[in-house]
């Protein structure tokens, strides 16, 4: 079935690091991808997608790019922030396949941990 | 413009009793979604309204529980009676069209004893 994997946490860097969370999915027919961030005492908020093969998403200093030949969309950021501190989570949909749902397909969640 | 609400933010339960989730989407979201996620596992999805209709309500995993939407408004969900596995964090989330970007709430969590 349709599913997503990505790292495991939790992730602890120093302020300033380079930061990659893998991401790689299974999915019949053509997802759109997701990045959540759950930040301390929050909900989960959107923090980039991208909707087609190469396409590449990015907020806030984060990006990720759709590669369909790895089935992979990995985040990355420059350099991080201590207030980047949170829960990442990787998801998928394939509402623009003309399905019935919308519903969204989780990873497990990576835990990122930024010290000054 | 206000963000989709949950309410209550904790709930703590003894096995056995009953529990009633609230979720107030986005004004004029016609959709409206359930996900919970359960001992730091992977967030899953329960159900999907679109106004008071069930679009998909695949991911219940079970009769005890039971969701509402109201006239299309806010939702419930219910569960009776709440087992020890129950317990986990469940967000609401709410979107305008069928493949617009989904809003989630704060989360309730809930714990089961």
């Amino acid at each position: 079935g349709d599913s997503v994997t990505q790292m495991e946490g939790p992730v602890t860097l120093s302020e300033e690091a380079f930061l990659t969370i893998n991401c790689t999915y299974t999915a019949t027919g053509y997802p759109s991808l997701f990045w959540y961030v759950q930040y301390p005492g929050e909900g989960l908020q959107l923090l980039l997608k991208a909707t087609k093969a190469d396409d590449k998403g990015s907020n806030k200093g984060f990006e990720a790019t759709y590669r369909k030949e790895t089935t992979s969309f990995h985040l990355e950021k420059g350099s991080v922030q201590v207030s980047d501190s949170a829960v990442y989570f990787c998801a998928l949909t394939l509402s623009n396949y003309g399905g019935a749902t919308n519903k969204l397909i989780f990873g497990t969640g990576t835990l990122l941990a930024v010290q000054p | 413009e206000a963000g989709v609400t949950q309410f209550p933010s904790h709930s703590v339960i003894e096995k056995g009793q009953t529990v009633t989730l609230r979720c107030d989407p986005i004004s004029g979201h016609d959709n409206l979604y359930w996900y919970r996620r359960v001992m730091g596992k992977e967030i899953k999805f329960l159900l999907h309204f679109v106004k008071e209709s069930k679009q998909d309500e695949s991911g219940m995993p079970n009769n005890r529980f039971l969701a509402e939407r109201t006239g299309g408004t806010y939702s419930t969900l219910k569960v009776q009676p709440a087992e020890l596995e129950d317990s986990g964090v469940y967000f609401c989330a709410s979107s305008q069209g069928f493949v617009e970007t989904q809003y989630f709430g704060p989360g309730t969590r809930l714990l089961v004893l």
